[in-house]
């Protein structure tokens, strides 16, 4: 079974400072791990994705990721944080299946990101 | 290009009523999946449809169903609702990837049901 647990239910960062929001996966297959961000009443947007190629990821807005497999975890970053990127932020992992149709992902609880003034 | 569209985006029912939720794919994705996604949590897998047959369950009950049409629009349906059927449920779309799992989805801003 594949799961991922976000280990900051909430973060709070100045705005210019850097942005750590922490994630480990557990998955019984090679995992296909992701970033999405929800901002308030909107849908879910894809920040990043790791499948199996560069283990450093880089994504929208100057946010990147990095895949650990010795660590099982794949941490989201960004130098500088900005008012913007205030939202929830979730962790999302996806077994690998070599036949389409199965394409499940499992989130976790979301780590909700403040940035202060 | 209109993104993933959902409908209605609230409704409010009361416990032992039907409800059905509408969505359309971006044009040209064949694949829909719904996901529950309860106040406070991350969103929970309940279908994917790809070519109009179910391709995927969660660990939802029976009162839950989905189909998918010709024109990869979907439906979903929810029977005799609970209070703990309240939640965002949202609808993603992908294209046709050739076989491998992305996992890419494209999400719609979802349908907000409030059970009273």
């Amino acid at each position: 079974a594949q799961s991922v647990t976000q280990l900051d239910s909430h973060v709070s960062v100045s705005e210019g400072t850097p942005v750590l929001l922490r994630c480990n996966y557990s998955s019984s297959y090679s995992p296909s791990l992701f970033w999405y961000v929800q901002h308030p009443n909107k849908g879910l947007q894809l920040l990043l994705k790791y499948t199996s190629a560069a283990t450093l990821v880089k994504g929208i807005n100057g946010f990147e990721a990095e895949f650990k497999k010795s660590e099982t975890s794949f941490h989201l970053t960004k130098p500088s944080a900005h008012m913007s990127d205030a939202a929830e932020y979730f962790c999302v992992v996806s077994d690998q299946i070599s036949n389409f149709g199965n394409e499940k992902l499992t989130f976790g609880t979301g780590t909700r990101l403040t940035i202060i003034p | 290009d209109a993104g993933v569209t959902q409908s209605p985006t609230h409704l409010i029912k009361t416990r032992g009523q039907h409800v059905t939720l509408r969505c359309s794919p971006i044009s040209g994705h064949k694949s829909v999946s719904w996901y529950q996604q309860v106040l406070g949590q991350g969103p929970q897998f309940i279908f994917q449809y790809y070519e109009k047959e179910e391709r995927g369950r969660g660990n939802f009950p029976d009162r839950f169903s989905a189909r998918q049409f010709p024109n990869y629009s979907s439906e979903l349906n929810v029977n005799a609702l609970l209070l703990g059927d309240s939640a965002l449920y949202l609808c993603a779309s992908r294209p046709y990837s050739g076989g491998r799992n992305t996992g890419e989805l494209f999400f719609g801003e979802g349908s907000r049901l409030t059970v009273l």
